[in-house]
């Protein structure tokens, strides 16, 4: 598989404040990695799609320019929470595909908890 | 648009086999994946059909019917510790997955 890892692993910030996370391929080069999230007892939802020096796809229903993404290497993107709102508090988890394992799978990194206050 | 069935909640004593059912609907099917998560971690990775057929890793097991549009998750001699969420999910067109909503699954002694 991948090794992914993320940072922080929790956060609680103030309303109106900005918080950025990020999402590490630590064994091999992502051109491609996922933004998932993920409220209690829900499924994961696809936010976009970060692709290295592109800019990212985002699935309908996402605010591009509240959730801003940079994919600036082959192992890093980076997920920005501007003016964060209690709603969006949730569990944030990135993803990378491919990797030793299977090239169609993808590998999760341990997530981020965002509580906005 | 795309869809993707499995039942909520599944309780099962150690020792057992418990089977997660999944149906799908959805278009660019490439493939069917299978997701553990305890509460509070990430998705793990368990296994991942693209053709028809039975894959087997260890205690568990993934089956796929691409023209039923159908997929199982076969878990055998359960232990406590299986107790987690198990999600289906159809990687489409791009390698992104569409997940299902989840099976809780409580493994008792």
């Amino acid at each position: 598989g991948a090794v992914v890892s993320q940072h922080p692993s929790w956060v609680i910030c103030k309303s109106g404040t900005s918080v950025k996370i990020e999402c590490r391929s630590l064994d091999f080069q992502a051109t491609t990695m996922f933004w998932y999230r993920q409220f209690p007892k829900q499924s994961l939802m696809l936010m976009a799609t970060s692709n290295e020096g592109s800019k990212a796809t985002y699935e309908q229903g996402v605010e591009k320019d509240k959730f801003l993404i940079n994919h600036a290497s082959l192992t890093l993107s980076t997920l920005t929470v501007t003016s964060a709102h209690p709603e969006d508090s949730s569990f944030y988890i990135c993803s990378v595909q491919g990797g030793s394992g299977h090239t169609d799978t993808q590998y999760f990194g341990p997530g981020t908890r965002l509580t906005v206050l | 648009g795309q869809s993707l069935e499995q039942p909520s909640e599944v309780t099962a004593v150690e020792g057992a086999i418990v089977q997660i059912n999944c149906t799908y609907q959805t278009s660019g099917f490439y493939g069917l994946s299978w997701y553990q998560q305890h509460d509070g971690g990430a998705p793990t990775f368990l296994s991942y059909n693209a053709l028809d057929g039975l894959e087997e890793t260890g205690r568990f097991s993934s089956f796929l019917s691409r023209s039923d549009s159908y997929g199982y998750l076969l878990l055998q001699e359960l232990q406590m510790k299986d107790s987690a969420s198990y999600f289906c999910a159809v990687n489409n067109a791009g390698n992104m997955l569409t997940f299902g909503g989840g099976t809780r699954l409580m493994v008792k002694p």
